[in-house]
C-alpha cells in the first residue's frame, strides 16, 4: 500500500496562473479532505468528500475547487492563484466514522509570486 | 462551533525530562480527540485518540494523554522524551461537524536540549 500520494511535492506558481494539485489514496476510503497548514494556524479544512460524486465546502474553500469521480483521486484546483494561498497542502483519508485514524499524504509547499 | 487551542507555540525541553503538552478544546457535545505528530518536511502521524471509557490514553511512542472534561483538556505527555521526538504536535477535536471532519490547534513545536 502507497497510502496517501501527493503531487508535486513543490510548486512555485505566479498571481492568476491556475494549478492543480493531485491526492490519491489505493485503501478504499471513503472520506478524504484537502487541508492548508500556515504557521501557528494548525491544518485547516478546504474541502472534503464522503464518497465518489459527493463534495462540500470545509472552512476555507474560497478560492479552490474540487472533485471526486472516483474513490481513489480527490485532487485540489487553484482557480486563479493569490499569494494569499502560498501554503502547505495535505490531503488525507480514512475509512467510516470519524473517530477512524486519518491518514496524511506527504504535503504539497505551494508558493504563489 | 468547536474548535482547539494549543496555548504553548514553542516549548524546549531537556532530553530524559519529562513533557506536558497543553490542549483545551471547544465542544458542544462529546468530543473526539486526537493528538497527531508531524515531523519535518512529513505529514501528520497519529499519536493517539480519545472518544470513549479510560480517560488516559496511552499511544505510541509512549506518549500518553488525560481527558478531562471539567477543564475541557486533552493534555499530552511523555515521562522521559527523546531527541526524536523534536517535531510539531497538533490536539484535534472530531464529532458530529460537517462531514465529521477534524478542527486543529495551532501547534506546539517541541525543540529537545542535549
Amino acid at each position: 500500500n502507497a497510502g496517501v500520494t501527493q503531487t508535486p511535492k513543490f510548486q512555485v506558481l505566479k498571481t492568476g496562473q491556475s494549478m492543480t494539485l493531485q491526492c490519491a489514496q489505493d485503501m478504499n476510503h471513503e472520506y478524504m479532505s484537502w487541508y492548508r497548514q500556515d504557521p501557528g494556524m494548525g491544518l485547516r479544512l478546504i474541502h472534503y468528500s464522503v464518497g465518489a460524486g459527493i463534495t462540500d465546502q470545509g472552512e476555507v474553500p474560497n478560492g479552490y475547487n474540487v472533485s471526486r469521480s472516483t474513490t481513489e483521486d480527490f485532487p485540489l484546483r487553484l482557480l486563479s492563484a493569490a499569494p494569499s494561498q502560498t501554503s502547505v497542502y495535505f490531503c488525507a483519508s480514512r475509512n467510516g466514522q470519524f473517530y477512524n485514524e486519518q491518514f496524511f499524504g506527504p504535503g504539497t509547499r505551494l508558493t504563489v509570486l | 462551533a468547536q474548535s482547539v487551542t494549543q496555548p504553548d507555540i514553542h516549548i524546549t525541553v531537556s532530553e530524559g525530562a519529562s513533557l506536558e503538552l497543553r490542549c483545551n478544546y471547544s465542544y458542544g457535545a462529546t468530543p473526539y480527540l486526537f493528538w497527531y505528530v508531524q515531523s519535518p518536511g512529513q505529514g501528520l502521524q497519529l499519536l493517539l485518540k480519545y472518544f470513549s471509557g479510560d480517560t488516559l490514553v496511552q499511544g505510541i511512542k509512549g506518549f500518553e494523554a488525560e481527558f478531562k472534561r471539567s477543564q475541557s483538556s486533552f493534555n499530552l505527555r511523555k515521562p522521559s522524551v527523546h531527541w526524536s521526538d523534536a517535531a510539531e504536535y497538533f490536539c484535534a477535536v472530531g464529532g458530529a461537524n460537517a462531514g465529521n471532519m477534524l478542527t486543529f490547534g495551532g501547534g506546539t513545536r517541541l525543540m529537545v536540549k542535549p
